[in-house]
């Protein structure tokens, strides 16, 4: 059965610090593992990953992934008030399914 | 360029009532289709998805029902809705030559 697991469920730190979220995941015929930040509404892109050990970034945020032990993280360096947000991963596998984690809860304190 | 539309983005209605909620997705063609639900502060759960017309696999057996009866348009149903169908559902495209995931604005369901 198709899995997401992402750890820790919520998370509370101060302006400034650096955050390491995880996400491991169980998967037939993996496709791509995906992370979304949601604060309101609907979720918002972040990074696609379909290789292992590349880092994608973006600013203050980068992301890897290790198919060999299948999981990703992502990191926030320096963090700011406005990150505080539901961060989503997602995997994609057999027929195109999109298997969503819980999601880890931050909350950013000034 | 590839829009989603879903509608309405709030609802609010009474127990035993039916509910019809529509997604529609422009600028693309057979794309793969997604019904999630969503509590409060929590991930997404996975209820219905499409990979094309009239296909619909569903993931947690329940009050709810989907139906595609367009290339490009995703139905999400109930002939008598519950207390604990509340909650927030999104739809979500993925393009079938791209894995990245493409959101409605989400629709706030509360029975009451």
């Amino acid at each position: 059965e198709d899995k997401v697991v992402q750890s820790p469920l919520s998370l509370v730190v101060h302006e400034g610090d650096t955050v390491t979220l995880n996400c491991s995941y169980e998967v037939t015929n993996f496709r791509s593992l995906l992370w979304y930040k949601q604060e309101k509404k609907a979720p918002t892109f972040l990074f696609m990953l379909t290789s292992s050990g590349i880092e994608k970034k973006s600013g203050r945020l980068s992301s890897i992934l290790d198919k060999k032990e299948l999981f990703s993280i992502l990191n926030i360096t320096a963090t700011q008030t406005g990150d505080s947000a539901i961060y989503l991963c997602a995997h994609t596998g057999a027929n195109s399914k999109l298997t969503f984690g819980k999601g880890i809860t931050l909350s950013v304190r000034p | 360029s590839q829009t989603i539309h879903q509608w309405p983005a709030t609802l609010v209605q009474p127990v035993g009532s039916p509910l019809s909620l529509e997604c529609t997705v422009e600028g693309t063609s057979n794309p793969n289709l997604y019904w999630y639900r969503q509590a409060a502060g929590r991930g997404l759960q996975l209820l219905f998805y499409s990979v094309g017309i009239g296909q619909i696999s569903s993931e947690v057996p329940q009050n709810l029902s989907a139906s595609r009866p367009q290339d490009r348009q995703f139905i999400l149903s109930s002939k008598k809705l519950l207390l604990s169908d509340s909650g927030f559902y999104l739809c979500a495209w993925v393009d079938s030559s791209n894995t990245e995931a493409f959101f409605g604005q989400g629709t706030r369901l509360t029975v009451v």
